[in-house]
Protein backbone atom coordinates (compact mmCIF):
# COMPACT_ATOMS: atom_id res chain seq x y z
CA UNK A 1 0.00 0.00 0.00
CA UNK A 2 0.95 3.27 0.05
CA UNK A 3 3.29 4.89 2.54
CA UNK A 4 4.55 8.38 3.22
CA UNK A 5 7.67 9.67 5.20
CA UNK A 6 8.37 13.06 6.81
CA UNK A 7 11.25 14.73 8.79
CA UNK A 8 11.16 14.20 12.23
CA UNK A 9 10.26 16.95 14.14
CA UNK A 10 9.82 19.15 16.43
CA UNK A 11 11.38 21.47 14.71
CA UNK A 12 11.98 25.04 15.87
CA UNK A 13 12.26 28.27 13.90
CA UNK A 14 12.29 32.33 14.66
CA UNK A 15 9.76 34.86 12.87
CA UNK A 16 10.50 35.21 9.37
CA UNK A 17 12.85 32.35 8.87
CA UNK A 18 12.56 30.24 5.54
CA UNK A 19 10.75 26.68 6.34
CA UNK A 20 10.98 23.57 4.29
CA UNK A 21 9.42 20.20 5.94
CA UNK A 22 10.26 17.41 3.68
CA UNK A 23 8.13 14.11 2.86
CA UNK A 24 8.53 11.88 0.69
CA UNK A 25 5.88 8.86 -0.50
CA UNK A 26 5.59 5.02 -1.73
CA UNK A 27 2.94 3.96 -4.17
CA UNK A 28 2.17 2.44 -7.04
CA UNK A 29 -0.17 4.39 -9.42
CA UNK A 30 -0.63 7.87 -9.65
CA UNK A 31 -1.66 9.32 -5.81
CA UNK A 32 -2.74 12.61 -5.31
CA UNK A 33 -0.83 14.35 -1.91
CA UNK A 34 -1.72 16.39 0.50
CA UNK A 35 -0.34 18.28 3.24
CA UNK A 36 -2.99 18.52 6.67
CA UNK A 37 -2.03 20.95 9.63
CA UNK A 38 -3.48 20.76 12.36
CA UNK A 39 -3.34 23.47 15.23
CA UNK A 40 -3.48 23.24 19.17
CA UNK A 41 -6.43 21.14 20.28
CA UNK A 42 -7.95 20.86 17.35
CA UNK A 43 -8.83 18.44 14.13
CA UNK A 44 -7.11 18.39 11.17
CA UNK A 45 -7.32 20.78 7.98
CA UNK A 46 -6.28 20.75 4.78
CA UNK A 47 -3.72 23.11 4.26
CA UNK A 48 -3.07 21.92 0.22
CA UNK A 49 -3.02 19.33 -1.97
CA UNK A 50 -1.72 18.26 -5.78
CA UNK A 51 -3.12 15.94 -7.97
CA UNK A 52 -0.39 15.49 -10.60
CA UNK A 53 3.03 15.09 -11.26
CA UNK A 54 4.53 19.12 -11.42
CA UNK A 55 1.66 20.40 -9.89
CA UNK A 56 1.99 23.26 -7.37
CA UNK A 57 -0.48 23.55 -4.30
CA UNK A 58 0.07 26.72 -2.51
CA UNK A 59 -2.21 28.19 0.20
CA UNK A 60 -1.56 30.75 2.78
CA UNK A 61 1.89 31.59 1.82
CA UNK A 62 3.01 27.85 2.09
CA UNK A 63 4.15 25.81 -1.16
CA UNK A 64 4.67 22.32 -2.20
CA UNK A 65 5.00 20.43 -5.65
CA UNK A 66 4.69 17.27 -6.55
CA UNK A 67 7.65 15.60 -7.88
CA UNK A 68 7.31 12.76 -9.84
CA UNK A 69 10.71 11.96 -10.31
CA UNK A 70 11.45 12.23 -6.80
CA UNK A 71 8.64 10.39 -4.87
CA UNK A 72 9.00 14.29 -2.67
CA UNK A 73 6.34 16.85 -2.01
CA UNK A 74 8.47 19.10 0.52
CA UNK A 75 6.50 21.70 2.39
CA UNK A 76 8.39 25.30 2.09
CA UNK A 77 6.95 28.47 3.19
CA UNK A 78 9.41 31.41 2.89
CA UNK A 79 8.90 33.40 6.03
CA UNK A 80 7.04 31.82 8.76
CA UNK A 81 4.68 33.47 11.53
CA UNK A 82 4.37 32.56 15.21
CA UNK A 83 0.31 31.21 14.10
CA UNK A 84 1.83 28.74 11.66
CA UNK A 85 3.12 26.55 14.88
CA UNK A 86 1.16 23.40 14.60
CA UNK A 87 1.58 19.78 13.56
CA UNK A 88 1.94 19.42 9.63
CA UNK A 89 0.86 16.11 8.08
CA UNK A 90 2.24 14.91 4.77
CA UNK A 91 -0.83 12.31 3.25
CA UNK A 92 -1.31 10.27 -0.14
CA UNK A 93 -4.15 9.13 -1.48
CA UNK A 94 -5.60 7.34 -4.96
CA UNK A 95 -2.83 5.51 -6.94
CA UNK A 96 -3.84 1.70 -6.64
CA UNK A 97 -4.89 2.30 -3.32
CA UNK A 98 -7.59 4.75 -2.14
CA UNK A 99 -7.15 5.10 1.61
CA UNK A 100 -5.44 8.40 2.95
CA UNK A 101 -2.36 7.41 4.37
CA UNK A 102 -0.46 10.17 6.61
CA UNK A 103 2.56 10.50 7.50
CA UNK A 104 3.75 11.18 11.48
CA UNK A 105 3.41 14.23 11.47
CA UNK A 106 6.06 17.15 12.23
CA UNK A 107 5.77 19.52 14.96
CA UNK A 108 7.07 23.45 14.13
CA UNK A 109 7.49 25.75 16.62
CA UNK A 110 7.91 29.42 15.49
CA UNK A 111 9.16 31.88 18.28
CA UNK A 112 8.92 35.30 18.04
CA UNK B 1 -16.77 24.19 9.25
CA UNK B 2 -18.01 20.96 7.82
CA UNK B 3 -20.90 20.38 10.54
CA UNK B 4 -18.87 17.15 12.28
CA UNK B 5 -19.67 16.82 16.08
CA UNK B 6 -17.69 13.77 18.15
CA UNK B 7 -19.15 12.84 21.46
CA UNK B 8 -17.92 12.43 23.89
CA UNK B 9 -14.73 14.99 23.88
CA UNK B 10 -12.84 13.44 26.77
CA UNK B 11 -14.02 10.09 28.46
CA UNK B 12 -11.99 8.10 31.46
CA UNK B 13 -12.66 4.28 31.67
CA UNK B 14 -11.05 1.41 32.91
CA UNK B 15 -9.72 -1.86 31.36
CA UNK B 16 -12.15 -4.22 30.20
CA UNK B 17 -15.63 -1.78 29.90
CA UNK B 18 -17.12 -0.94 26.74
CA UNK B 19 -16.94 2.42 25.00
CA UNK B 20 -18.90 4.06 22.27
CA UNK B 21 -17.88 7.17 20.49
CA UNK B 22 -20.17 8.93 18.35
CA UNK B 23 -19.37 11.15 15.03
CA UNK B 24 -22.21 13.30 13.96
CA UNK B 25 -22.45 15.09 10.73
CA UNK B 26 -25.40 17.88 9.33
CA UNK B 27 -23.55 17.85 5.92
CA UNK B 28 -24.43 14.72 4.14
CA UNK B 29 -21.04 13.25 3.33
CA UNK B 30 -21.54 9.87 2.14
CA UNK B 31 -17.91 8.55 3.44
CA UNK B 32 -17.12 8.68 7.33
CA UNK B 33 -13.84 7.59 8.98
CA UNK B 34 -12.08 7.10 11.91
CA UNK B 35 -8.84 7.85 12.90
CA UNK B 36 -6.71 7.28 16.13
CA UNK B 37 -3.45 9.44 16.73
CA UNK B 38 -0.96 8.84 18.46
CA UNK B 39 2.53 10.00 19.63
CA UNK B 40 5.19 8.43 16.73
CA UNK B 41 2.28 7.15 14.91
CA UNK B 42 0.88 10.41 13.06
CA UNK B 43 -2.84 8.90 12.00
CA UNK B 44 -3.62 5.75 11.52
CA UNK B 45 -7.28 4.67 10.23
CA UNK B 46 -9.58 2.19 11.91
CA UNK B 47 -12.75 2.20 9.94
CA UNK B 48 -14.72 3.46 7.13
CA UNK B 49 -18.10 4.00 5.77
CA UNK B 50 -18.92 4.18 1.99
CA UNK B 51 -22.73 4.19 2.85
CA UNK B 52 -25.16 3.42 5.34
CA UNK B 53 -24.54 -0.36 6.50
CA UNK B 54 -21.50 -0.34 4.57
CA UNK B 55 -18.42 -0.02 6.12
CA UNK B 56 -14.74 -1.22 6.43
CA UNK B 57 -11.27 -2.12 8.16
CA UNK B 58 -8.57 0.14 8.06
CA UNK B 59 -4.94 -0.71 9.08
CA UNK B 60 -5.66 -0.64 12.99
CA UNK B 61 -9.11 -2.48 13.14
CA UNK B 62 -8.80 -4.71 15.69
CA UNK B 63 -10.56 -4.22 19.26
CA UNK B 64 -12.89 -1.68 16.98
CA UNK B 65 -16.12 -2.08 15.39
CA UNK B 66 -18.52 0.51 13.98
CA UNK B 67 -21.82 1.06 12.55
CA UNK B 68 -23.53 3.34 10.49
CA UNK B 69 -27.49 2.98 10.61
CA UNK B 70 -27.93 6.71 9.35
CA UNK B 71 -26.01 8.81 7.48
CA UNK B 72 -25.33 11.71 9.73
CA UNK B 73 -24.31 8.55 12.43
CA UNK B 74 -20.79 7.14 12.55
CA UNK B 75 -20.01 5.04 15.91
CA UNK B 76 -17.03 3.45 17.10
CA UNK B 77 -16.98 1.01 19.90
CA UNK B 78 -14.78 -0.46 21.72
CA UNK B 79 -15.67 -4.05 23.63
CA UNK B 80 -13.29 -4.23 25.90
CA UNK B 81 -11.14 -1.16 26.38
CA UNK B 82 -7.64 -1.60 26.40
CA UNK B 83 -4.55 0.93 28.24
CA UNK B 84 -3.53 0.03 24.07
CA UNK B 85 -6.85 1.70 23.24
CA UNK B 86 -5.80 5.00 25.08
CA UNK B 87 -5.37 7.57 22.17
CA UNK B 88 -7.06 10.83 20.99
CA UNK B 89 -9.75 9.59 18.11
CA UNK B 90 -10.70 11.82 14.94
CA UNK B 91 -13.72 11.33 13.16
CA UNK B 92 -13.58 12.48 9.43
CA UNK B 93 -15.89 12.89 6.44
CA UNK B 94 -15.01 12.92 2.97
CA UNK B 95 -16.47 12.25 -1.15
CA UNK B 96 -14.50 9.72 -1.65
CA UNK B 97 -11.33 7.64 -0.67
CA UNK B 98 -9.48 9.12 -3.51
CA UNK B 99 -10.30 12.97 -3.44
CA UNK B 100 -8.21 12.75 0.19
CA UNK B 101 -9.51 16.10 0.95
CA UNK B 102 -11.43 15.56 4.43
CA UNK B 103 -12.93 17.41 7.16
CA UNK B 104 -11.63 16.51 10.56
CA UNK B 105 -13.79 16.52 13.55
CA UNK B 106 -12.06 17.94 17.25
CA UNK B 107 -11.33 15.04 18.36
CA UNK B 108 -12.23 12.39 21.44
CA UNK B 109 -9.30 11.51 23.80
CA UNK B 110 -9.80 8.76 25.16
CA UNK B 111 -7.96 7.32 28.18
CA UNK B 112 -7.82 3.43 29.61
CA UNK B 113 -6.87 2.75 32.57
Amino acid sequence: GNSVTQMEGPVTLSEEAFLTINCTYTATGYPSLFWYVQYPGEGLQLLLKATKADDKGSNKGFEATYRKETTSFHLEKGSVQVSDSAVYFCATSGGSNYKLTFGKGTLLTVNP
Amino acid sequence: DAGITQSPRHKVTETGTPVTLRCHQTENHRYMYWYRQDPGHGLRLIHYSYGVKDTDKGEVSDGYSVSRSKTEDFLLTLESATSSQTSVYFCALGEGLDTGELFFGEGSRLTVL
